[in-house]
């Protein structure tokens, strides 16, 4: 099984809502990543978590907050959110040290 | 400062021709380079990845890899219709950090 899930699909949110994002994969990759994509750019990265630890943030503002509760779970909470945060919101994972990383579908996030 | 550049196109070739993308990077400290392909409205999907200098072949796909001149290319011979794509480069750092390039779009013309 090389599958990342990602849910939802879509969503919607307003600027005083708090909602997540989830991510999960049963490959036993023990490194995790959070990633944005804007329309026409590249995917910017946001978090990367190892061994259930993170192990580095992009100077990702505080209204982003990750969570890795197991090694098969990554999350993603939203709150407070901006109109600019709308984005599609892309979750990979990769054994620690690998050439492989496989991305899930992706949220599709629209701030209003 | 980690900056992965490539030429934004659009990328435009004939179906059966090569087309051929590039990639130039910032820091030396760069230790692995990857080539995504994305089809519009999905996820990134690995078509390559290179370590080495010289150039790693996989079927229809080519990457050469220049440290020396940090750059890095991707060859698609015999191109199908179904290669119309965004291609990404993608550079890895110690800690596994990837960095994206601003992608080439590629349209092979039937």
């Amino acid at each position: 099984d090389t599958e990342v899930t990602q849910t939802p699909k879509h969503l919607v949110m307003g600027m005083t809502n708090k909602k997540s994002l989830k991510c999960e994969q049963h490959m036993g990759h023990r490194a995790m990543y959070w990633y944005k994509q804007k329309a026409k750019k590249p995917p910017e990265l946001m978090f990367v978590y190892s061994y259930e630890k993170l192990s580095i943030n992009e100077s990702v503002p505080s209204r982003f907050s990750p969570e890795c509760p197991n090694s098969s779970l990554l999350n993603l909470h939203l709150h407070a959110l901006q109109p600019e945060d709308s984005a599609l919101y892309l979750c990979a994972s990769s054994h620690w040290g690998s050439y492989e990383q496989y991305f899930g579908p992706g949220t599709r996030l629209t701030v209003t | 400062q980690k900056e992965v550049e490539q030429n934004s196109g659009p990328l435009s070739v004939p179906e059966g021709a090569i087309a051929s993308l590039n990639c130039t990077y910032s820091d030396r400290g760069s230790q692995s380079f990857f080539w995504y392909r994305q089809y519009s409205g999905k996820s990134p999907e690995l078509i390559m990845f290179i370590y080495s200098n010289g150039d790693k072949e996989d079927g229809r796909f080519t990457a050469q890899l220049n440290k020396a001149s940090q750059y890095v290319s991707l060859l698609i011979r015999d191109s199908q219709p179904s290669d119309s794509a965004t291609y990404l480069c993608a550079v890895k750092y110690t800690g596994n950090q990837f960095y994206f390039g601003t992608g080439t779009s590629l349209t092979v013309i039937p």
